[in-house]
């Protein structure tokens, strides 16, 4: 069975920042990908960023990275030069390929950006 | 090309009452998945559909949940006979077919209260 684990109920960073949001993730596949997505307090899921298992360049967005280490089982969230908007619960998802392409969410971690 | 469409965005209910949920995908997109977020939670799958044909609802209680995607319309998220428990967001997500990661799109989600 699929399974996330997003180990940090709660993190804080100042401002122009950068923090890190672990994630670690279970499977016996060797196709799937994984996903960050960010939810501010309106409640919208945004998508911020993918890692596909065969990809062998870590996946960067802007300021959002994605520090990809296969061998760990772990695909952490980066986020450089933090910003007051960037205050959110993220959640980290792993999509098996070949599928139904459903989405396993872990719990999440809230982000506060302290100015 | 507004995105993926939800309503009502709040619905409260009585207990034992029927919810209808509905969901419109982005224009172009022939797969709806529906999530289910409680409190405090990640998303949990629930039911993916293509249209006219459910196609994988592994994640639906067994029982008072049904969802559907007709050839014409919205997808439907039911629940009958609600309960406090069924207190939760509802979130629709829709992709095209063979879509890349960053076409699954989610809507801003249904906020059910069971009084």
């Amino acid at each position: 069975a699929q399974k996330i684990t997003q180990t940090q109920p709660g993190m804080f960073v100042q401002e122009k920042e950068a923090v890190t949001l672990d994630c670690t993730y279970d499977t016996s596949d060797q196709s799937y990908g994984l996903f960050w997505y960010k939810q501010p307090s309106s409640g919208e899921m945004i998508f911020l960023i993918y890692q596909g298992s065969y990809d062998e360049q870590n996946a960067t967005e802007g300021r959002y990275s994605l520090n990809f280490q296969k061998a760990r089982k772990s695909a952490n969230l980066v986020i450089s030069a933090s910003q007051l908007g960037d205050s959110a619960m993220y959640f980290c998802a792993m999509r098996e390929k070949g599928g139904s392409e459903k989405l396993v969410f872990g719990k999440g971690t809230k982000l506060t950006v302290n100015p | 090309n507004a995105g993926v469409m939800q309503n009502p965005r709040h619905l409260v209910r009585r207990r034992g009452q029927e919810a209808r949920l509905r969901c419109s995908p982005m224009k172009g997109h022939s797969h709806v998945y529906w999530y289910r977020q409680l409190p405090e939670e990640g998303l949990k799958f629930m039911v993916y559909l293509q249209k006219e044909n459910i196609i994988d609802e592994s994640g639906m209680p067994k029982e008072r949940f049904s969802a559907e995607f007709p050839k014409e319309g919205p997808s439907i998220l039911r629940i009958q006979q609600v309960v406090r428990g069924d207190s939760a967001a509802y979130f629709c997500a829709s992709s095209p077919l063979g879509a890349g990661p960053g076409s699954y799109t989610f809507g801003s989600g249904t906020r059910l209260t069971v009084v």
